[in-house]
């Protein structure tokens, strides 16, 4: 069976830095592209990042471009997501997904529970 | 950017009633659109990919179609299951823009 597992968010104030972990178990990170998506409480969907198998490839939406940083350890079959500059517009839940590639046509089809983070002073 | 507008954002409706969620492009993402469902508290569920694929698992009143800048997903019989929210999504390897979403709630 397949699981995501988010961990590392909470309580932050505004410019203040949190770095997301999402522990893989049942799938081989290595062998995909991954995601992160957020959601404010009460609102819909955001995606924020990509990032290719082999991390050549990284993007990021224009929201969070240059203050949040994807990254993964395929060793550890983990992704990350750095967050720095926080602001209050940045709370919400934060999810990591699997990606779509071209040998993986089927985008997000495995989720995490999600990790709430809240950027308040 | 490539932007999604979802209709209606509400909708009410009836155990057993057809029901159709209408997403639009801001310019043609060809079939890389995604379908999902998501219920309070929870994580989304994929529902729909590449416009029309149904995803394992899912059951079949759930259809998509459509190709370029206009795409639907139909349930065809409503269940107590399905009122939820649903999601529209174009993706492709590397980014992928949502919809608004449109909350299916119960008349």
């Amino acid at each position: 069976e397949v699981q995501l597992v988010e961990s590392g968010g909470g309580l932050v104030k505004p410019g203040g830095s949190l770095r997301l972990s999402c522990a893989a178990s049942g799938l081989t990170l290595s062998s995909h592209n991954m995601n992160w998506v957020r959601q404010a409480p009460g609102k819909g969907l955001e995606w924020v990042s990509s990032i290719s198998s082999s991390s050549s490839y990284i993007n990021y939406a224009d929201s969070v471009k240059g203050r949040f940083t994807i990254s993964r350890d395929n060793a550890k079959n983990s992704l990350y997501l750095q967050m720095n500059s926080l602001r209050a517009e940045d709370t919400a839940v934060y999810y990591c997904a699997r990606g779509a590639s071209p040998t993986q046509i089927k985008p997000n089809d495995y989720w995490g529970q999600g990790t709430l983070v809240t950027v308040s002073s | 950017d490539i932007q999604m507008t979802q209709s209606p954002s509400t909708l009410s409706a009836s155990v057993g009633d057809r029901v159709t969620i209408t997403c639009r492009a801001s310019q043609s993402i060809n079939i890389w659109l995604a379908w999902y469902q998501q219920k309070p508290g929870k994580a989304p569920k994929l529902l729909i990919y590449k416009a029309s694929s149904l995803e394992s698992g899912v059951p079949s009143r759930f259809s998509g179609s459509g190709s370029g800048t206009e795409f639907t997903l139909t349930i065809s019989s409503l269940q107590p299951d399905d009122f939820a929210t649903y999601y529209c999504q174009q993706y492709d390897s590397y980014s992928g823009t949502f919809g608004q979403g449109t909350k299916v709630e119960i008349k």
